[in-house]
């Protein structure tokens, strides 16, 4: 059974930092990986989806990076921004499932202005 | 393009009432996911469909919620009776069948917030 663990649960950064929040798994065996933003009270919206295949995809201030051999995957925001705020998660295939995912419990960011 | 559209929003029901939600998806999308996120916690998968058939409800408390998907499109997700743990966001997804197997993305709705009190 796949778990997903995200680290740190919560991050508080200053305006303009750059930061990288972490997604680790436990079953290496997936065929690709995918990180949501979640605001309060909405559903969630896709940000970079990484094929198996690829070891980073890059949307705007956004790169995401994959290591399945260490079942790692980071997602790195540079120069953040006070909307940049929101729990962002990241979810996995579950193995041997058909396009089943399993979500990490996210981590809440606050860019403070 | 239209994105997945669930209704209600939100809904507040005492325990051991029934409750029901409803979504349709982005049309085309074959896929069809309701998840189940309780407070802190990352969404649960409930139940999948592939056009209107069911590919997994592992996870879903069958004693008490049901799904369906009429003619492959829209779905509705019914709990009865509701139970206070219950209280929760219910979101629904769709997503393509990819070309290579294995490869997705979903799309989801804004979700519906149920309290049970």
């Amino acid at each position: 059974k796949q778990e997903v663990t995200q680290i740190p649960a919560a991050l508080s950064v200053p305006e303009g930092e750059n930061l990288v929040l972490n997604c680790s798994f436990t079953d290496s065996a997936i065929y690709n990986l995918q990180w949501f933003r979640q605001d309060p009270g909405k559903g969630l919206t896709s940000l970079l989806l990484i094929q198996s295949s690829q070891r980073e995809q890059t949307s705007g201030r956004l790169n995401a990076s994959l290591d399945k051999s260490s079942g790692r995957s980071t997602l790195y925001i540079a120069a953040s921004q006070p909307g940049d705020s929101a729990t962002y998660l990241c979810a996995v295939p579950q193995s041997g499932g058909y396009q089943k995912v399993t979500f990490g419990t996210g981590t809440k960011l606050q860019v403070i202005p | 393009e239209a994105g997945v559209a669930q209704s209600p929003r939100y809904k507040i029901i005492e325990k051991r009432q029934s409750v029901a939600f409803w979504c349709n998806p982005i049309s085309g999308h074959a896929t069809l996911y309701w998840y189940q996120q309780i407070l802190g916690q990352g969404p649960k998968l409930l139940i999948q469909f592939q056009n209107n058939g069911v590919v997994d409800d592992s996870q879903l408390p069958k004693d008490r919620f049901s799904a369906e998907r009429l003619k492959g499109v829209d779905s509705t997700l019914k709990i009865q009776p509701a139970k206070l743990e219950d209280s929760a966001v219910y979101l629904c997804a769709s997503s393509l069948v990819g070309r290579v197997a294995g490869v997705y993305e979903q799309y989801f709705g804004p979700g519906t917030r149920l309290t049970v009190t």
